[in-house]
């Protein structure tokens, strides 16, 4: 069975340094690999996706298929990144699934 | 153009009855998206369809859960005799064509509570 793990549930950082979300999946297929955020009080969106290798607000994260990861990165974080981040993964084999991640609360200090 | 909507936006019902909660995908999106937000369960994927059909119900919690999808747009999430562990908000999102392959818009969501 296919498993998400978000190691850290809540994590701060200050404005201006590197954040990292860390994010573990376990799939014996070829996995496609999603990142949501949530601001608060506002709909969840999509952040970025894998397979298209985008940069969105900053944000990146590479597929690494050794280390089974998909982390979440941004090189300065900024105040308005603070929200709740999910990690999530297809799989499009004989059961269509997506499963997600615990998620993390990410908090940007001033 | 609007955006996904979500009807009610707040629903409170009382064990062992039936809700219907319905989505209004963006105008011209085929592909349509249901999920779950809980304190206990975190986020959860349900169900998706392409056009008015959903290819994996297995993502749906239990038999008391349906879905359905009507001339490619309007789509309702069915809880028959609801127990309190429904309670959660229910998400809808529509993209354009390739399920998961574009970006998804989301609905505000439907809060539901079980009494």
């Amino acid at each position: 069975a296919q498993r998400v793990t978000q190691p850290e549930k809540l994590l701060s950082v200050f404005k201006g340094a590197p954040v990292e979300l860390k994010c573990n999946y376990s799939y014996s297929g070829s996995p496609e690999l999603f990142w949501y955020v949530q601001y608060s009080r506002q709909r969840l969106q999509l952040l970025l996706r894998h397979i298209s290798r985008e940069s969105i607000k900053g944000f990146t994260a590479d597929l690494n298929k050794g280390e089974t990861s998909f982390h979440l990165k941004k090189p300065f974080a900024q105040e308005e990144d603070s929200a709740m981040y999910y990690c999530a993964l297809w799989s499009s084999g004989s059961a269509r699934q997506l499963t997600f991640g615990s998620g993390t609360q990410l908090t940007v200090l001033p | 153009g609007a955006g996904v909507s979500q009807s009610p936006s707040n629903k409170v019902t009382e064990k062992g009855k039936d809700v219907e909660l319905r989505c209004d995908p963006i105008s011209g999106h085929t592909a349509l998206y249901w999920y779950r937000q809980s304190l206990g369960q975190g986020l959860e994927f349900l169900i998706y369809f392409q056009g008015n059909s959903a290819p994996d119900k297995s993502g749906l919690p239990s038999d008391r859960f349906s879905a359905e999808r009507t001339g490619g747009s309007v789509s309702t999430l069915t809880i028959q005799r609801t127990q309190q562990e429904d309670s959660a908000v229910y998400l809808c999102a529509s993209s354009l064509v390739q399920p998961f392959q574009e970006t998804q818009y989301f609905g505000p969501g439907t809060r539901l509570l079980v009494l």
